[in-house]
C-alpha cells in the first residue's frame, strides 16, 4: 500500500523559508515512471501545482513559483522535500505531496497534507 | 484564476445523475489527458478519472468521465448523500509545461 506522509513546521514567519519533507512507504522512490510532486491548496481554494522531482533529481517548477522553490530528493530515506523561500502570507496554504506520471496530471496517491501558516 | 473553468456548484437529489463541465483550451485539454479528483471534507483529493474516462479500481461505475475537443465531463449516476464533495478537473497545460486543475465544483446532494 503506497502512503505519503507530509511533516514540517505549520507555523512560518514571513521573509523566511518553508521547508516541508514527504516521507514515501510501500513502494521506492527509485521506481521508474513515477514523478514525486508538491502541490497546495489556499484556504477554501483550489489545487495548485508547486513541481516535481525524479529520483534521479530532475525536476520541474510551477513558473510563478520557480524563483522561489527548490525540490529535493533522498532515496536513502525514500523521502522528497520542498524548501519555499521569502515566504509572505500569499503561501498560507495546505500542502500536499503526491505520486504522478511524467507530464500528466495523473496524481494517484497523496499525502494527507498540512498546514502551513505564514504568520509574524 | 484557474487554468481549467468548472461551475462552482451543482447539486442533486439522491438517485439523480449529475454532470460537472470543465472548461480549458487546446494547450491542455484538447492535446492532453483530464483527470478528475474527488476531495472530500477536510480530506486529501482522491484520484477518480484517468485518461479522460478510465476509473481507477475501486471507484464504482457510477462515475463516468468524457472528453470533446477542449471541453470535459464528469457524471455521477444514482447520486449519493457521500458524494457531496469538491470534485476538481486537471489536465496537462503545454504552455505552462505542467499540470493545471479546475478550480473546483462543490456538489451537494439535496
Amino acid at each position: 500500500q503506497v502512503q505519503l506522509q507530509e511533516s514540517g513546521p505549520g507555523l512560518v514567519k514571513p521573509s523566511q523559508t518553508l521547508s516541508l519533507t514527504c516521507t514515501v512507504s510501500g513502494v521506492s522512490i527509485r521506481t521508474g515512471g513515477y514523478s514525486w510532486s508538491w502541490i497546495r491548496q489556499h484556504p477554501g481554494k483550489g489545487l495548485e501545482w508547486i513541481g516535481y522531482i525524479f529520483y534521479s533529481g530532475s525536476t520541474s517548477y510551477n513558473p510563478s513559483l520557480q524563483s522561489r522553490v527548490t525540490i529535493s530528493v533522498d532515496t536513502s530515506k525514500n523521502q522528497f522535500s520542498l524548501r519555499l523561500n521569502f515566504v509572505t502570507a500569499a503561501d498560507t496554504a495546505v500542502y500536499y505531496c503526491a505520486r504522478g506520471l511524467k507530464r500528466n496530471a495523473y496524481f494517484d496517491f497523496w499525502g494527507q497534507g498540512t498546514l502551513v501558516t505564514v504568520s509574524s | 484564476q484557474s487554468a481549467l473553468t468548472q461551475p462552482p456548484s451543482a447539486s442533486g437529489t439522491p438517485g439523480q445523475r449529475v454532470t460537472i463541465s470543465c472548461s480549458g483550451s487546446s494547450s491542455n485539454i484538447e492535446s492532453n489527458y483530464v483527470y478528475w479528483y474527488q476531495q472530500l471534507p477536510g480530506t486529501a483529493p482522491k484520484f477518480l478519472i484517468f485518461r479522460n474516462d478510465q476509473r481507477p479500481s475501486g471507484v464504482p461505475d457510477r462515475f463516468s468521465g468524457s472528453k470533446s475537443g477542449t471541453s470535459a465531463s464528469l457524471a455521477i449516476s444514482g447520486l449519493r448523500s457521500e458524494d457531496e464533495a469538491d470534485y476538481y478537473c486537471a489536465s496537462w497545460d503545454d504552455i505552462l509545461s505542467g499540470p493545471v486543475f479546475g478550480g473546483g465544483t462543490k456538489l451537494t446532494v439535496l
